[in-house]
C-alpha cells in the first residue's frame, strides 16, 4: 500500500525559493500526485498535479523524477502569505485511492 | 471555475441532536464527492466517499449509522451527523470530483464545517 512522507515543518524567508518534498515509494502505475495548500480553519486549495517530469503552472512547479518515488513542490519567491501546511496526495488506480501525506507546516520570515 | 460550498460554516448544538452539512459543486457536476474531519493540527481524516446516486463507502473505522452520507444529485451531498456527542467536535469539510474526462482530475474543496457539540 502506498505511503507518503513529507517534512513536518520548513522555515524560509520572504523572497527565497521554497522546496518540499514528498516520498512515496510504492506509488502505483497510474497514480497522480497532487498538492495542496490548507490555511487555518478553511478546506485545502489545489496547487498543482503531475504524474511525471515536470509541471508549472503559475504559482508553482512540481519536480517528479523517472522512477517516481518523490516528487518536489517548488514555490519560487515565497511572501508571508505562504505561510500554511502543505499536503501531498498520491491519488488515482483502478480503486481511486487516496493516500495523503501527513502536511508539512511551512513558515516564512520576514 | 470548480467552485465548493458548504453549509452551515460552523455549528453549536447540543449532545445527542442531529446535525446536517450540505456540500455543493457550483459549477461542475460531480460523480465523487468525499467528506473529510479534521482534528486540530492533524492531517485530513477521510471518512466516506459517495457517488451519485448509489451508496456512500466509508472508511474503516467510520460508522455509517451515524454518518449518515446522501448523494441525491451530481451537484449536491450532504453528510449528518446522528445523536451527536462532544467527541464529534471537529472541521468536517467536503470535496468533489468532476465527471472525468480527459486525463485525471483531482478534488476540490469546501471551506468546511466546524461542528461543536455541548
Amino acid at each position: 500500500l502506498a505511503k507518503t512522507t513529507q517534512p513536518i515543518s520548513m522555515d524560509s524567508y520572504e523572497g527565497q525559493e521554497v522546496n518540499i518534498t514528498c516520498s512515496h515509494n510504492n506509488i502505483a502505475t497510474n497514480d497522480y500526485i497532487t498538492w495542496y495548500q490548507q490555511f487555518p480553519s478553511q478546506g485545502p486549495r489545489f496547487i498543482i498535479q503531475g504524474y511525471k517530469t515536470k509541471v508549472t503552472n503559475e504559482v508553482a512547479s512540481l519536480f517528479i523524477p523517472a522512477d517516481r518515488k518523490s516528487s518536489t513542490l517548488s514555490l519560487p519567491r515565497v511572501s508571508l502569505s505562504d505561510t500554511a501546511v502543505y499536503y501531498c496526495l498520491v491519488e488515482g488506480g483502478s480503486n481511486y485511492q487516496l493516500i495523503w501525506g501527513a502536511g508539512t507546516k511551512l513558515i516564512i520570515k520576514p | 471555475g470548480a467552485v465548493v460550498s458548504q453549509h452551515p460554516s460552523w455549528v453549536i448544538c447540543k449532545s445527542g441532536t442531529s446535525v446536517k452539512i450540505e456540500c455543493r459543486s457550483l459549477d461542475f457536476q460531480a460523480t465523487t464527492m468525499f467528506w473529510y474531519r479534521q482534528f486540530p493540527k492533524q492531517s485530513l481524516m477521510l471518512m466516506a466517499t459517495s457517488n451519485e446516486g448509489s451508496k456512500a463507502t466509508y472508511e474503516q473505522g467510520v460508522e455509517k449509522d451515524k454518518f449518515l452520507i446522501n448523494h441525491a444529485s451530481l451537484t449536491l451531498s450532504t453528510l449528518t451527523v446522528t445523536s451527536a456527542h462532544p467527541e464529534d467536535s471537529s472541521f468536517y469539510i467536503c470535496s468533489a470530483r468532476p465527471e472525468r474526462g480527459r486525463g485525471q482530475e483531482t478534488q476540490y474543496f469546501g471551506p468546511g464545517t466546524r461542528l461543536l457539540v455541548l
